[in-house]
């Protein structure tokens, strides 16, 4: 059974610094994988896809990588702000199954 | 604009009272399916659909209906409300079944609560 863990749980931080958001899965048949962000009271945004024959991708200050064989994933966001503050959920598309499995998420602040 | 909208966004129900939450989509999408996302249990699958008169159990389907008779529409039924069926869900489209390389959009969810 597929599962996705992803660390830390929550993670406070100064605007202005680059961090990192950890993602792993234990199973790699997947077809792809995809970052959400999810701000309270609202739903859930895509913010990367990558496919499983991808390594990485990039919109703006996010850049998304995957390392399918060792079952990581990481969301990379430079300079960040405050309105970066929000849930980050992980989740991957397994082959044979016909939804995405999600991780725990992120509870991220960016103190002004 | 490309969106997928849920109703009610909130509501209070009393244990065993019927009700549907209705879910629409304007992207002509394919596959459209129904999570459910609780504390510490994260977002999980209820049903789904890979098109009009197509409908399969996800992980969680106990408790819960599904239609497809239009593309655009995925009504959630809940026949018989229980307390344990408090949660927020989320209805989600993408065009074709989750292994494409097209991304999944997600309604802005609907809290409930059965007393």
């Amino acid at each position: 059974k597929q599962e996705v863990t992803q660390i830390p749980a929550a993670l406070s931080v100064p605007e202005g610094e680059n961090l990192v958001l950890n993602c792993s899965f234990t199973d790699s048949a997947i077809y792809n994988l995809q970052w959400f962000r999810q701000d309270p009271g609202k739903g859930l945004t895509s913010l990367l896809l990558i496919q499983s024959s991808q390594r990485e991708q990039t919109s703006g200050r996010l850049n998304a990588s995957l390392d399918k064989s060792s079952g990581r994933s990481t969301l990379y966001i430079a300079a960040s702000q405050p309105g970066d503050s929000a849930t980050y959920l992980c989740a991957v598309e397994q082959k044979g199954a016909q939804k995405l499995v999600f991780g725990q998420g992120t509870r991220l602040t960016i103190n002004p | 604009e490309a969106q997928v909208t849920q109703n009610p966004r909130y509501l209070i129900t009393v244990t065993g009272k019927k009700l549907t939450v209705t879910c629409s989509q304007n992207m002509n999408h394919e596959y459209m399916s129904w999570y459910r996302q609780d504390p510490g249990l994260g977002l999980r699958q209820i049903y789904y659909s890979m098109n009009v008169e197509v409908t399969d159990k996800g992980d969680v389907p106990e408790g819960y209906k599904v239609s497809r008779k239009e593309k655009r529409n995925f009504p959630l039924i809940l026949e018989s409300p229980s307390p344990n069926q408090t949660s927020l869900y989320f209805c989600a489209s993408s065009l074709s079944s989750p292994s494409g390389p097209e991304t999944q959009y997600f309604g802005p969810g609907t809290r409930l609560l059965v007393l």
